[in-house]
């Protein structure tokens, strides 16, 4: 699987949008994009997953460009729960709800009242 | 609340012990995976089960072994455990056509 770049911090104000960039400069046709986050030591939690589109979902959207080389995950109205680590992963879905997670470092945001 | 439940919460033991943590998917979910998060090396994938088989090996070491049966339910055994096996143990599941994975709470081990 692809790997992936991303800053390893980032503060963001309440109530404005969070804008969380991502490389991965050498994704491959057949690869997704991924977005989780983890509040604390709790599980994991999906936010949302695209292949080439836009993607738009009740928590985020997801911003892939054209040559699919990076990613922007944007929470529009960002509160102070949102506060967690942010990973941004590449998988190739290999079928029958399989595919496997290789979690970097992630992005830490901050959301500062 | 994920759906997915791990048992136990916490365990304490020593080490050279052997130790079982037990994940229940979400209803219906055939897919199920275990992680290891530690300090130093972050969160990494162990073993994938679909329905009964194993799917897909991570970073699993020998000392550790998994399963899962025909109720879907999937244990994650740890021998011969040492310091280094302290870490939060997640278990996840994912249903067929769904990109989603659902983890649960997880386990957090301490081997002293």
């Amino acid at each position: 699987d692809a790997k992936t770049t991303q800053p390893p911090s980032m503060d963001c104000a309440e109530g404005r949008a969070a804008n969380l960039p991502c490389n991965h400069s050498t994704i491959s046709g057949n690869e997704y994009v991924y977005w989780y986050r983890q509040i604390h030591s709790q599980g994991p939690q999906y936010i949302i997953h695209g292949l080439k589109n836009n993607e738009t979902n009740e928590m985020a959207s997801l911003i892939i460009t054209e040559d699919r080389k990076s990613s922007t995950l944007i929470l529009p109205h960002a509160t102070l729960r949102d506060t967690a680590v942010y990973y941004c992963i590449v998988s190739r879905y290999s079928g029958a709800g399989s595919y496997q997670l290789t979690f970097g470092k992630g992005t830490k945001l901050s959301v500062i009242p | 609340d994920s759906g997915v439940t791990q048992t136990p919460k916490h365990l304490i033991t020593a080490t050279g012990q052997r130790v079982t943590l037990r994940c229940s998917p979400r209803s219906g979910d055939l897919s199920v995976y275990w992680y290891q998060q530690s300090l130093d090396q972050g969160l990494q994938f162990l073993i994938q089960y679909y329905n009964g088989e194993e799917r897909a090996k991570g970073n699993i070491l020998e000392r550790f072994s998994a399963q899962q049966f025909p109720d879907l339910h999937s244990e994650l055994n740890l021998s011969s455990l040492e310091l280094g096996d302290s870490a939060l143990y997640f278990c996840a599941s994912s249903g067929t056509g769904n990109n989603e994975q659902f983890f649960g709470p997880g386990t957090r081990l301490t081997v002293l």
